[in-house]
């Protein structure tokens, strides 16, 4: 069965300073795999996807993800991070032949001035 | 584009009455999903549809839950008789037709059964 694994509860960074936020999956077959972000009191927004091609997927609001098959990791990172990052990060694999998607149980990222 | 509407945002109930969660998927969606979030158990997937018919509903809880899709502008997720463990965000989402395309999510409707 596809699954995502999200390591970290919580990552804290302070402002100006890159971020990492890790996801290793497990899928069989060709993995299919997306970034969502969560604000407070909003629904998920779509960053970013991997499908095929290129390793580094560059997404919404600067942020960009690296593919790695042989780790099996598709970490979301960004250069500079801003306080207005803070958010609920998911990380997500597509399930099979349809659209479902398997979400991980989240990452809060907590940026500091 | 209004994006996918859900309403109502807020409810409050007690136990043992239904409750009943509508949805707007964009238009031109043909996939649509119903989420549950709670602290404990994460992001939850009910049950998704496809051109209006119901394809995987592996994730409702039990019978208390059902889900409809009319048409194609319209679903509706209910829970009756409602139990104060329902309590949770309820988050609609929809795609557009073919592979690898992300979802979109409504603001979600935060339920509170007492």
């Amino acid at each position: 069965a596809q699954s995502v694994a999200q390591p970290e509860d919580q990552v804290n960074v302070a402002e100006g300073n890159p971020l990492t936020v890790k996801c290793t999956y497990s899928v069989s077959g060709n993995p299919y795999l997306f970034w969502y972000v969560q604000y407070p009191n909003r629904g998920l927004q779509f960053l970013l996807k991997y499908i095929t091609g290129d390793n580094l997927v560059k997404g919404s609001y600067g942020f960009e993800a690296e593919f790695n098959k042989s780790q099996t990791s598709f970490h979301l990172k960004k250069p500079s991070a801003l306080v207005s990052d803070s958010a609920l990060y998911f990380c997500a694999v597509r399930d099979g032949f349809n659209n479902k998607l398997i979400f991980g149980a989240g990452t809060r990222l907590a940026v500091h001035p | 584009d209004a994006g996918v509407i859900q309403s109502p945002r807020h409810e409050v109930t007690e136990m043992g009455q239904e409750v009943t969660l509508r949805c707007k998927p964009i238009s031109g969606h043909n996939s649509l999903f119903w989420y549950r979030q709670t602290m404990m158990r994460g992001l939850e997937l009910l049950i998704y549809f496809n051109n209006n018919v119901p394809i995987d509903d592996s994730g409702m809880p039990e019978d208390r839950f059902s889900a409809k899709m009319p048409n194609a502008s319209f679903s509706t997720l209910k829970i009756q008789p409602s139990e104060p463990r329902d309590s949770a965000v309820y988050f609609c989402a929809s795609s557009p037709s073919g592979d690898f395309n992300e979802q979109f999510f409504g603001p979600g409707t935060r339920l509170t059964v007492l």
